[in-house]
Formats: structure tokens, C-alpha cells, sequence
């Protein structure tokens, strides 16, 4: 595609289950990112992968968060027994090479944890 | 650690004024810094950046330069727009430079309005 893809758009779900966000980077990009948007923390940074290795995970706000990337190409983050703070929106990025200072962002995927 | 800070908003102007954005940072290194404005609906996009003491980006209109001296980063425009409403935040990367993260490091974000 043209661009970095997330989906789905918008999730919303009940407290204390578990939800899974797609990231498709752009195509041939080496390096992915994930970030949480949310009104009380702004912009945060939670994972980075070269190809399907993430070298730091601390990152990730707890553990009931993890993400894997297969394939050098689509990441997925997964929440398990979501809770209200989790509502946010969950941002993915991917850059050609890790180096690269340009990344480019897709449009977010909003959770909403009822 | 690294942290940006940047005036939060809304800041609200009309159309053909000057636009300048504060932004200061902390950081380890020596960071490459970056401007990213989000329109209304729309993803983040890079708007301009600058890697070292002194440069200058630019685009579309927008300049800002990276004053090592006063750990700033200001974005300003001459002249605004209505269709540059959005919301504009101020990142840093230190990955590179000693700084250890891997990720951006973002402000909280200034909403502009700009009124015809």
C-alpha cells in the first residue's frame, strides 16, 4: 500500500478482555514503531522493531502489553484484560531503515475500554 | 531522561498573521529535532526537521531552527493560513546520539486555529 495501515479504525470493548491492533508499515520499511496518544500522557513511545527483533521492551506500560512482528512486515500489539486507562489512541510508525529520522504514521486505531 | 515542552494551546490567530510555536527540550547527545503537524482527520506528518546546531527546516512556509544554546526548536510561519489549523508537536530523537531511546520523544501538542 501507500502508506502505513492500521486497523481496526476503532475498538471498543469491556473491561478485562483482550484486544489485538494491526500495523501494515510501509512496504520495504526495515524499521516499525508503536506510540499511545492519549489526552492525559500525549504522545508516548512504547516499542520499536528492526526487522522482527525488539531490542527494548521497557517501553510498554505494562505487562499486559506485548507486540510481535512477523515477516519483517505486519506488527501486532496486544492488550490483554484491557482496563479504562488503556483508552487511548494507539499509533503505529515505520521508517526504511532504523537510522532513517523520517516516520512516516498511519492513522491510529481509537480503544475504548467501557 | 529526554522530554520536549511546548506551549499547549489553543492558540488562535487570524488568517496573514505570524505564527511562532515554543519549543524547548532536554535531551542526552546531541538529538535531531522535528516538527509534526496533525490535520483535522488525519494522520502525523513530518513538516520539517533538523539534525545538528544550527540548521534550519523548512517547509511550507513553516521554519524552525535548532539553537543549541537555548535547547530550542521554535516553529514559526510569516504569514498563516486557515488551512494550516491543526495540531502541531515538537519531537526529539536521541537514538543516535548517545541518548539511548529508540523511539521519538514528543511535546504535548498546540492546537492552532486560525480564523479568517
Amino acid at each position: 500500500g501507500a502508506g502505513v495501515s492500521q486497523s481496526p479504525s476503532n475498538k471498543v470493548t469491556e473491561k478485562g478482555k483482550d484486544v489485538e491492533l494491526r500495523c501494515d508499515p510501509i512496504s520495504g520499511h526495515t524499521a516499525l514503531y508503536w506510540y499511545r496518544q492519549s489526552l492525559g500522557q500525549g504522545l508516548e513511545f512504547l516499542i520499536y522493531f528492526q526487522g522482527n527483533s525488539a531490542p527494548d521492551k521497557s517501553g510498554l506500560p505494562s505487562d499486559r502489553f506485548s507486540a510481535e512482528r512477523t515477516g519483517g512486515s505486519v506488527s501486532t500489539l496486544t492488550i490483554q484484560r484491557t482496563q479504562q486507562e488503556d483508552s487511548a489512541v494507539y499509533l503505529c510508525a515505520s521508517s526504511l531503515f532504523a537510522r532513517d529520522d523520517e516516520q512516516f504514521f498511519g492513522p491510529g486505531t481509537r480503544l475504548t475500554v467501557l | 531522561g529526554n522530554s520536549v515542552t511546548q506551549m499547549e494551546g489553543p492558540v488562535t490567530l487570524s488568517e496573514e498573521a505570524f505564527l511562532t510555536i515554543n519549543c524547548t527540550y532536554t535531551a542526552t547527545g546531541y538529538p535531531s529535532l522535528f516538527w509534526y503537524v496533525q490535520y483535522p482527520g488525519e494522520g502525523l506528518q513530518l513538516l520539517l526537521k533538523a539534525t545538528k546546531a544550527d540548521d534550519k527546516g523548512s517547509n511550507k512556509g513553516f521554519e524552525a531552527t535548532y539553537r543549541k544554546e537555548t535547547t530550542s526548536f521554535h516553529l514559526e510561519k510569516g504569514s498563516v493560513q486557515v488551512s494550516d489549523s491543526a495540531v502541531y508537536f515538537c519531537a526529539l530523537s536521541a537514538k543516535y546520539s548517545g541518548g539511548g531511546a529508540d523511539g521519538l520523544t514528543f511535546g504535548k501538542g498546540t492546537h492552532l486555529i486560525i480564523q479568517p
